[in-house]
C-alpha cells in the first residue's frame, strides 16, 4: 500500500525550532518529487515547499523562505522539513504529499497525502 | 505568483442535483508544449486529508466516480458534480501546478440543501 506518514509535530514557543519527518512506503520514493503543504485550523491549503527526486530542485513559499529547509534521504525513504524562527502564523497541520508522476520538475498534482502532523506555536 | 480564486465560497445543493464549482486563475496555466492545463481539483472531507479528483483540468484520477468532471482552459475552470450524493459533502480546492510557487484556491464548501 502506498503510504505517507508524518511525525515530529508538537507545541513549540515562538522563535523555536522543529523538525518534521515523513516516512514513505509502497512506492519508489527515490523517483518522485515530494512536497510539504500546510493547513491552518479552519483555513485552506498552503503549499510550503517542494523538492525534486535528487535534491537538485528545491522551492519554498515566500512565507517560509529563509526559515524552513526541505530535504530528503532516498535511502531511508524519508522527507524532512526543518523549521526555525517559528511564529504563531506557522500553526497548522502539516501534510507530506507525493507528485503523481516521476518527472524531473516538481510540478505535478499530488496523488498521495499523509494524515498530517500538527504544529502549534504558542507561548 | 499565480492567484486562484474559487467561487462560490459555499454551495448548498439538493441530493441528485448538479453542483458547479468555479476556479479562476490570474494567469494562464496552459502548458503550450503539451497543450495541457496544469490545474488539479481536490476533495477534502471533514477530518480527512485532501484527495486528488482531477488533474490536467479534466482527467479523472483512478477510482474517482464519473459524476465528477472537470472542464475549462487557460484561466477559467469548473468542477461539476453531475448528481450530488451525500458522501460528496466536502470542501473542494483547485490547485495550479504550472509554476512555482504552487498555489491553491481558497476552497468551495459543498453541502446538502
Amino acid at each position: 500500500e502506498v503510504q505517507l506518514v508524518e511525525s515530529g509535530g508538537g507545541l513549540v514557543q515562538p522563535g523555536g525550532s522543529l523538525r518534521l519527518s515523513c516516512a514513505a512506503s509502497g512506492f519508489a520514493f527515490e523517483d518522485y518529487a515530494m512536497h510539504w503543504v500546510r493547513q491552518a485550523p479552519g483555513k485552506g491549503l498552503e503549499w510550503v515547499s517542494g523538492i525534486n527526486w535528487n535534491n537538485g530542485g528545491i522551492a519554498y513559499a515566500d512565507s517560509v523562505k529563509g526559515r524552513f529547509t526541505i530535504s530528503r534521504d532516498n535511502a531511508k525513504k524519508s522527507l524532512y522539513l526543518q523549521m526555525h524562527s517559528l511564529g504563531v502564523e506557522d500553526t497548522a497541520l502539516y501534510y507530506c504529499a507525493k507528485d503523481r508522476l516521476p518527472t524531473v520538475a516538481a510540478l505535478d498534482a499530488f496523488n498521495i497525502w499523509g494524515p498530517g502532523t500538527m504544529v502549534t506555536v504558542s507561548s | 505568483d499565480i492567484v486562484l480564486t474559487q467561487s462560490p465560497d459555499s454551495l448548498a445543493v439538493s441530493l441528485g442535483a448538479r453542483a458547479t464549482l468555479n476556479c479562476k486563475s490570474s494567469q494562464s496555466v496552459l502548458h503550450s508544449p503539451t497543450n495541457k492545463n496544469y490545474l488539479a481539483w481536490y476533495q477534502q472531507k471533514p477530518g480527512q486529508s485532501p484527495k486528488l479528483l482531477i488533474y490536467w483540468a479534466s482527467t479523472r484520477e483512478s477510482g474517482v466516480p464519473d459524476r465528477f468532471s472537470g472542464g475549462g482552459s487557460g484561466t477559467d475552470f469548473t468542477l461539476t458534480i453531475s448528481s450530488l450524493q451525500a458522501e460528496d459533502v466536502a470542501v473542494y480546492f483547485c490547485q495550479q501546478h504550472y509554476s512555482s510557487p504552487l498555489t491553491f484556491g481558497g476552497g468551495t464548501k459543498v453541502e446538502i440543501k
